[in-house]
């Protein structure tokens, strides 16, 4: 089965600053990655995924990710972070058709970014 | 507006009273799941219904019971319930469950609080 590690619980950026957070998967083929983004008391809404091709993706409020299969990693960033950027950040894994793998998304446990004015 | 709707936003209820949730989704999709979220703890995937079936139940305790009775329907019966499971519950949906037509989508949640 697939699993996510998000090795910072929590980061804290000043606001006009560049922001990168980490996510690690275990997967026996490529996967489908995902970053999701909880404001308080919120559900949680799709910034971006990867299914395949180009290995950087943009996303919805100028946040981009980059698959890099040699460090199994799908790490999220953006150059200028705004304090309405503060929130929970999940990285998720999907099981692809032919890879085989739990059913739905694994999250991670979660980033917490904290915005500095 | 994520197409998938939840209720109620908030529900506090006694150890011995019976309660549900509800989600319904809006997106035509053939895939839904119940999760939950405790504080302190990662997202828990407690139920994944495909085509109305159930295809995954992760150990969740028999005090809650889900039930499927379209594609677009959902609910989360609960009862007997303990205050430690006191979290926010995330309906979702997708497509699929796996493969290219597996984005999730999220309701807002039910904040359950037991007393």
């Amino acid at each position: 089965a697939q699993s996510v590690t998000q090795p910072d619980i929590h980061i804290t950026v000043s606001e006009g600053a560049s922001l990168e957070l980490r996510c690690n998967y275990s997967y026996g083929a490529t996967p489908y990655l995902f970053w999701y983004v909880q404001s308080p008391g919120q559900g949680l809404q799709l910034l971006l995924k990867y299914f395949s091709g180009d290995t950087l993706v943009q996303g919805i409020k100028g946040f981009e990710a980059e698959f890099k299969r040699s460090q199994s990693s799908f790490n999220l960033r953006k150059p200028s972070v705004h304090w309405s950027d503060a929130a929970e950040y999940f990285c998720a894994v999907g099981a692809t058709d032919s890879g085989g793998g739990a059913d739905g998304l694994t999250f991670g446990k979660g980033t917490h970014l904290i915005i500095q004015p | 507006e994520t197409g998938v709707t939840q209720t109620p936003r908030h529900l506090v209820m006694g150890m011995t009273n019976k309660k549900s949730l509800k989600c319904e989704q809006h997106l035509g999709h053939n895939a839904m799941y119940w999760y939950k979220q405790s504080a302190k703890k990662p997202l828990e995937l407690m139920f994944v219904y495909n085509f109305k079936e159930q295809t995954e139940n992760n150990s969740v305790p028999s005090r809650f019971s889900p039930e499927c009775p379209n594609s677009s329907h959902l609910f989360l019966h609960l009862h007997t319930l303990q205050p430690e499971d006191s979290a926010l519950y995330l309906c979702a949906s997708s497509q699929d469950t796996q493969g290219s037509g597996n984005t999730i989508y999220f309701g807002e949640g039910s904040w359950l609080t037991v007393v």
